[in-house]
């Protein structure tokens, strides 16, 4: 069964403290794998999608890295308007999506 | 701007009335989606259609309803038959199966 799990659930740092967010997936053929950012009461923003091993995206403080078996987001020098709960999502180029539960980032400021 | 337009944002009810979310695209995209968004639970596929006139359930659709009469438009029913309604239903679209899902501002859905 295709699968997506996300760590840490949850994420303090401090202001310019960088660090990394997993995905991990389980998926026949990847075809697509997507990260996504949610802000409280609103609906998920799109950010990156990588569709190879080896592929890098990047973003303003986000650079988001794909291996064969998870997806990692890091995030350098954070500040604390990346608060937010980042999604991860998965594709086998079906209309199918199998979303991760999300962790939620706390910038402390 | 190109976008999708969920209304309304917040949604009462009374226990036993079936009610209609509003979900409209103008992004031109063919497949549009229903996700239902719990506390600690990832996006749970309620609905989708690929194309107007065609829909398939998704893993949670029992005690939903969708129609897909316009390219445009994709309401959700949410009906007396589902058990726990109260949750915050997120409408996407995507060009094509594969491309990145597009999401609307939610509803959040109180039922009492």
């Amino acid at each position: 069964e295709d699968q997506v799990t996300q760590s840490p659930e949850a994420l303090r740092l401090q202001e310019g403290e960088s660090s990394s967010l997993n995905c991990s997936y389980t998926v026949s053929g990847l075809r697509g794998l997507f990260w996504y950012r949610q802000d409280p009461g609103k609906g998920p923003e799109f950010l990156f999608t990588l569709y190879s091993a080896g592929e890098e995206k990047e973003k303003e403080r986000l650079k988001a890295t794909l291996t064969k078996k998870e997806s990692f987001l890091h995030i350098t020098a954070p500040k604390p308007e990346d608060s937010a709960t980042y999604l991860c999502a998965s594709t086998s180029g079906t209309y199918k999506y199998i979303f991760g539960t999300g962790t939620r980032l706390k910038v402390l400021a | 701007d190109g976008g999708i337009t969920q209304s309304p944002k917040y949604l009462f009810r009374k226990e036993g009335q079936n009610v209609t979310l509003s979900c409209e695209q103008n992004l031109n995209h063919d497949a549009m989606y229903w996700y239902r968004q719990d506390p600690g639970q990832g996006l749970r596929l309620i609905y989708y259609s690929q194309i107007v006139n065609d829909f398939q359930k998704g893993d949670i659709a029992e005690g939903y309803s969708v129609s897909r009469e316009k390219k445009e438009s994709f309401p959700l029913t949410v009906t007396s038959a589902q058990k726990n309604p109260t949750a915050f239903y997120l409408c996407a679209s995507t060009s094509v199966g594969g491309s990145p899902l597009h999401f609307g501002n939610g509803t959040r859905l109180t039922v009492t």
